[in-house]
């Protein structure tokens, strides 16, 4: 089976500029988490989506949103960046028994 | 608050050596506690969980047992190799309506030596 696969794997954008970041969760599981991972850091709760709908959000600020489309796929948008949104995002998605499995993640570089 | 307090890195060892990494959390309720293993430039794989108190979650060599006296969960081999090098976070999750919500440690990186 396929696991999490996310898109891009590397981006990089300037300053005030918008992006939007890819996941596709294993086939049958329903729930999408994002993370985002500062280097040398854990990584960060951002939000999590299940079957469509936001189930929980951490303390980010409101340039960062989500979406969760009917086949489960999730979008993270992050609107006027900032070179602080530099990171490795990372998504999830969960089995039925809560067990959170991660995809590769997409390297975010703001210059 | 809830959180997970992981030792300080990097630890360097040598191979075929025993290792330990202490992780302890803080939290309300009754959470699970999973440890999570990133290689370089990849994402985290899942290395084993536990999801009561006295349970030992086991994979690969690796062993950790929730310790809810002590708020623990030890991560443990007894023979480790390079391929083991490597940063592993320790991480607690509530379930529930928060079930999305993984806490992480900082991450303690390990490197092993032929």
């Amino acid at each position: 089976d396929a696991g999490v696969t996310q898109s891009p794997t590397h981006l990089i954008k300037t300053r005030g500029q918008q992006v939007t970041l890819r996941c596709s969760p294993i086939s049958g599981h329903k729930s999408v988490s994002w993370y985002q991972q500062v280097l040398g850091q854990g990584p960060q709760f951002i939000f999590q989506y299940y079957e469509k709908e936001e189930r929980g959000r951490g303390n980010f600020p409101d340039r960062f949103s989500a979406r969760q489309f009917p086949n489960y796929s999730s979008e993270l948008n992050v609107n006027a960046l900032l070179l602080g949104d530099s990171a490795l995002y990372l998504c999830a998605s969960s089995s039925p028994t809560e067990t959170q499995y991660f995809g590769p993640g997409t390297r975010l570089l703001v210059l | 608050g809830n959180s997970v307090t992981q030792m300080e890195g990097p630890v360097t060892l040598s191979e075929e050596a025993f290792l330990t990494i202490n992780c302890t959390y803080t939290a309300t309720g009754y959470p699970s506690l999973f440890w999570y293993v990133q290689y370089p430039g990849e994402g985290l794989q899942l290395l084993l969980k536990a999801t009561k108190a006295d349970d030992k979650g086991s994979n690969k060599g690796f062993e950790a047992t929730y310790r809810k006296e002590t708020t623990s969960f030890h991560l443990e081999k007894g023979s480790v190799q390079v391929s083991d090098s490597a940063v592993y976070f320790c991480a607690l999750n509530l379930g529930g309506g928060s079930q999305g919500n993984l806490i992480f440690g900082k991450g303690t990186k390990l490197s092993v030596k032929p």
